[in-house]
């Protein structure tokens, strides 16, 4: 256990529809990031927040967006899906300083399927 | 932005060889290099990391090399075994704006042959 949780591990779900996706950091970790890895692909950096606050934004569509709550938690809403947004959803957390700082530890993800 | 590019994408090696990986970036601003491995189905795990200050790093069968200067990094790999099978990605850590983002590589499948 990474002590990164993602709920929920498996989703299945229409074209059209709407999802949300959520990810509780590790312990202490401010810092969360969000990936998209489809089918043998690499990892694709969504968005970042850091103690509530937006980050960093990577190739994220309109239909996607994402926050991060005041106990750190943070949410993935995924909006009018595709079916090219089957894929497995990642989430990471870092410490921002120290000796760990902004090392990645990732949560076992959320495979979402769209049918 | 920054750019990470990872060759090869695919890797056979026999048990026992060594095997290495190499990734440039493009920003000279980056100055954290994690690399990850990824089994199938599962979650990726930092194995081992660089910062720009360091030239070399080694972890028992596992190093890591940075040259800054031409902006590549590489993990070698010695003495494979069935286990080390898995994708493995590397990364850097570029410091932009007062935020930090973390841009991959596109991945190397090693398959180690018994």
């Amino acid at each position: 256990d990474s002590g990164v949780t993602q709920t929920p591990k498996h989703l299945i779900t229409a074209t059209g529809q709407r999802v949300t996706l959520r990810c509780s950091p590790r312990s202490g970790d401010l810092s969360v990031y969000w990936y998209q890895q489809s089918l043998d692909q690499g990892l694709q950096f969504l968005i970042q927040y850091y103690n509530g606050e937006e980050r960093a934004k990577g190739n994220i569509l309109e239909r996607f967006s994402a926050q991060q709550f005041p106990d750190l938690h943070s949410e993935l809403n995924l909006s009018s899906l595709e079916l090219g947004d089957s894929a497995l959803y990642f989430c990471a957390s870092s410490v921002v300083i120290g000796p760990g700082a902004n090392v990645l530890t990732f949560g076992a993800g959320s495979r979402l399927t769209v049918l | 932005g920054e750019n990470v590019e990872q060759h090869p994408s695919t890797l056979s090696v026999q048990e026992g060889d060594s095997a290495v990986i190499k990734c440039t970036y493009s920003d000279s601003a980056s100055n954290y290099f994690p690399w990850y491995k990824q089994e199938l189905g599962k979650r990726p795990q930092l194995i081992i990391d660089i910062r720009s200050n360091v030239g070399e790093k080694k972890d028992q069968r596992i190093a890591v090399t940075l040259n800054k200067t031409a902006k590549h990094f590489s993990l070698h790999i010695t003495e494979t075994q069935p286990e080390d099978s898995a994708v493995y990605f590397c990364a850097a850590r570029l410091n932009s704006g007062g935020y930090q983002k973390v841009t991959f590589g596109t991945g190397t499948k090693l398959q180690v042959i018994p």
